[in-house]
């Protein structure tokens, strides 16, 4: 059973960083790439971020491209969300999913909440 | 505003059949890009359930079915149930934004 575990968010003030992980089991990580959706208190779904399974791709949206990054470490089954110059508008909850570009996300982790508030 | 375009709400009595449209567009869907559909019940993480238009994953009720044409998906419940009160979502690749995208989401009442 694909089981994906997301850790690290929190209550932060704007400017600050935090970084996120997602604990994969249940598959072979390295095979796969994963992706990163986030959702706004009563909003919709939103992508993020995604990278390929060798870690050698990755791609972002423009809402948070130069201040987000994505990482995997195949070794530990792990990816990873580095965010930086949080914002008020990055508060949500985020998930990470197996899966990427035009290809359905076909598990997801229960979510992480990032609350950034002065 | 979202790239696919879904209705906020619909909503039927018990065992009816509803529809839920995602309208997109010629650098998507028309694009031969692929709908996939997502349930999201009240306060859990999305959950896949329709892939590449009309596919569902092992364990998804047959009562859930979709459809794809030109530039629009659509998602058809029949027979519905009380658990299927959710928030279901619509999700493709834009080619000209050059990344995923999803529908707005459309909440479902059962009567």
């Amino acid at each position: 059973e694909v089981q994906l575990l997301e850790s690290g968010g929190g209550l932060v003030q704007p400017g600050e960083s935090l970084r996120l992980s997602c604990v994969a089991s249940g598959f072979t990580f390295r095979h796969y790439a994963m992706t990163w959706v986030r959702q706004a208190p009563g909003k919709g779904l939103e992508w993020v971020s995604h990278i390929s399974g060798t870690g050698t791709d990755m791609e972002y949206a423009d809402s948070v491209k130069g201040r987000f990054t994505v990482s995997r470490d195949n070794s530990k089954n792990t990816l990873s969300l580095q965010m930086n110059s949080l914002g008020v508008e990055d508060t949500a909850v985020y998930y990470c999913a197996k899966g990427w570009r035009s290809f359905e996300l076909d598990s997801w982790g229960r979510g992480t909440m990032v609350n950034v508030t002065s | 505003q979202s790239v696919l375009t879904q209705p906020p709400s619909v909503s039927g009595a018990p065992g009816q059949r509803v529809t839920i449209s995602c309208t997109g567009s010629s650098s998507n869907f028309g694009s031969s890009l692929n709908a996939h559909w997502y349930q999201q019940l009240p306060g859990a993480a999305p959950k896949l359930l329709i892939y590449d238009n009309t596919e569902r994953p092992s364990g998804v009720p047959d009562r859930f079915s979709g459809s794809k044409s030109g530039t629009s998906a659509s998602l058809a419940i029949s027979g519905l149930q009380p658990e299927d009160e959710a928030v279901y979502y619509c999700h493709s690749f834009d080619v000209r934004l050059g990344s995923p995208i999803f529908g707005g989401g459309t909440t479902v009442t059962v009567l």
